[in-house]
């Protein structure tokens, strides 16, 4: 069972444009949240992450969004650019009796930006 | 943020042989790492929780006799592939916790086993 779902597992948008990508979870025990940026062949670099006392967060041009009514967060890229271009993972976790939980990741999606 | 190094980053194995690989935390003492593997076109696969001085924690599949971790200081983990069979080839990962809740990934080490 797939506690969080990237249900697209690709995106191409213009440059310039605003990329946004989906994640959905289904423990409501998560609070935390975090997006990877992953090239291939090397490991993913940490981009954003949120706590689930908030529900936005802002870096520069990213911008992840959280909606914990239904269990939904979004990356936002404003504006986007080439370099852009690899796969995202969504992440979450949770405490479980006093030591946080492991990472769960979805499985990706993978972001073209054209020129 | 914080800075993991992985050694190898590519290696190429005969069948039956054993290859080790290592995770080091470069600016900061990690007590727990994590050992990912990751298939193509497929997300992350957590194989084993890491905890200095004490036995690897394996995720449910995982064959500890085959995947060895060891983690024997606050900055060095590592996972040897035993008896390494072309299945086995994969990109492996490693991660560790800073002081934050974000973990922060090693470069990877590709394996191929011909």
């Amino acid at each position: 069972d797939q506690q969080v779902k990237q249900n697209s597992p690709s995106l191409s948008v213009q440059e310039g444009r605003i990329s946004i990508l989906n994640c959905d979870y289904t423990n409501s025990m998560f609070d935390y949240f975090l997006w990877y940026k992953k090239y291939p062949a090397e490991g993913p670099t940490f981009l954003i992450s949120i706590s689930s006392i908030k529900d936005k967060n802002e870096d520069g041009r990213f911008t992840v969004f959280l909606n914990k009514s239904a269990k939904h967060l979004s990356l936002h890229i404003v504006p986007s650019q080439p370099g852009d271009s690899a796969v995202y993972f969504c992440a979450a976790s949770a405490w479980y009796g006093g030591s946080q939980g492991n990472l769960i990741f979805g499985k990706g999606t993978k972001l073209s930006v054209k020129p | 943020g914080a800075v993991v190094s992985q050694h190898p980053s590519w290696v190429i194995c005969k069948s039956g042989t054993s290859v080790k690989i290592e995770c080091r935390s470069l600016d900061f003492q990690a007590t727990t790492m994590f050992w990912y593997r990751q298939f193509p076109k497929q997300s992350l696969m957590l194989m084993a929780t890491s905890n200095e001085g004490s036995k690897a924690t394996y995720e449910q599949g995982v064959e500890k006799d085959k995947f060895l971790i060891n983690h024997a200081s606050l900055t060095l983990s590592t996972l040897t592939v035993t008896s390494a069979h072309p299945e086995d080839s994969s990109f492996y990962i490693c991660s560790a916790y800073d002081r934050g809740r974000e973990q922060y990934f090693g470069p990877g080490t590709r394996l191929t086993v011909t």
